[in-house]
């Protein structure tokens, strides 16, 4: 079974403004953790942000937050003011419980418009 | 300075003939896994390693064999290539215990491998 879905294979927003990629996640252990990465077109993996499953606040990193509802097992990434710089493909990830497996979702390919 | 590296970078190879990808990381981390991306399909993992000598299969481990002899090292080998192993591979590493923002997963740059 699919651990983390991202439904959208390709999204479209204009230079500054904001933007919210998808992502939702299924588990059952009550520790994890939700990682986000950018893969611009050169192809290294970045690391954006980071949710534990037990942090009572959002995440935040400058222009990223984590939008974690934690219910509905989503952890949205929300990039405000976008930038051209902001075009890349963006996974999302988890990690469950303590020293466990990363498993990745299939990504969202942004592409911010002048 | 902490990194994954993993060599080739790049590749063209032919079918049959036997290649290993070799990863290394220097931050004495435990896990380490490979995953290819494919278009459309995103980051697919091949084999994940919790510690020396402690291999698991992921999600796509068929045609592929990995080792963990020491920590540093995880290679990836290709016994027989076929050209449905043409991808971009990463090797990644990390602690294993904990869950906070510095235990993420670090990648290596890629390698670029086509098999024709």
């Amino acid at each position: 079974a699919q651990k983390i879905t991202q439904t959208q294979p390709g999204m479209f927003v204009q230079e500054k403004e904001a933007v919210t990629l998808d992502c939702t996640y299924d588990t059952s252990d009550p520790s994890y953790g939700l990682f986000w990465y950018k893969q611009p077109s050169s192809g290294e993996m970045i690391f954006l942000i980071y949710q534990g499953s037990y942090d009572q606040q959002n995440a935040t990193e400058g222009r990223y937050s984590l939008n974690f509802q934690k219910a509905r097992k989503s952890a949205n990434l929300v990039i405000s003011a976008s930038q051209l710089g902001d075009s890349a493909m963006y996974f999302c990830a988890m990690r469950e419980g303590y020293g466990q497996n990363f498993v990745f979702g299939p990504g969202t390919r942004l592409s911010v418009l002048p | 300075e902490a990194q994954v590296t993993q060599n080739p970078r790049y590749l063209i190879t032919v079918t049959g003939k036997k290649l290993t990808v070799t990863c290394s990381q220097n931050m004495n981390h435990e896990y380490m896994s490979w995953y290819r991306q494919d278009p459309g399909l995103g980051l697919r993992q091949i084999y994940y390693s919790m510690n020396v000598e402690v291999t698991d299969k992921g999600d796509v481990p068929e045609g592929y064999k990995v080792s963990r002899k020491e920590k540093r090292n995880f290679p990836l080998i290709l016994e027989s290539p076929s050209p449905n192993q043409t991808s971009l591979y990463f090797c990644a590493s990390s602690l294993r215990f904990g869950l906070a923002s510095g235990n993420t997963i670090y990648f290596g740059e890629g390698s670029w491998l086509t098999v024709v």
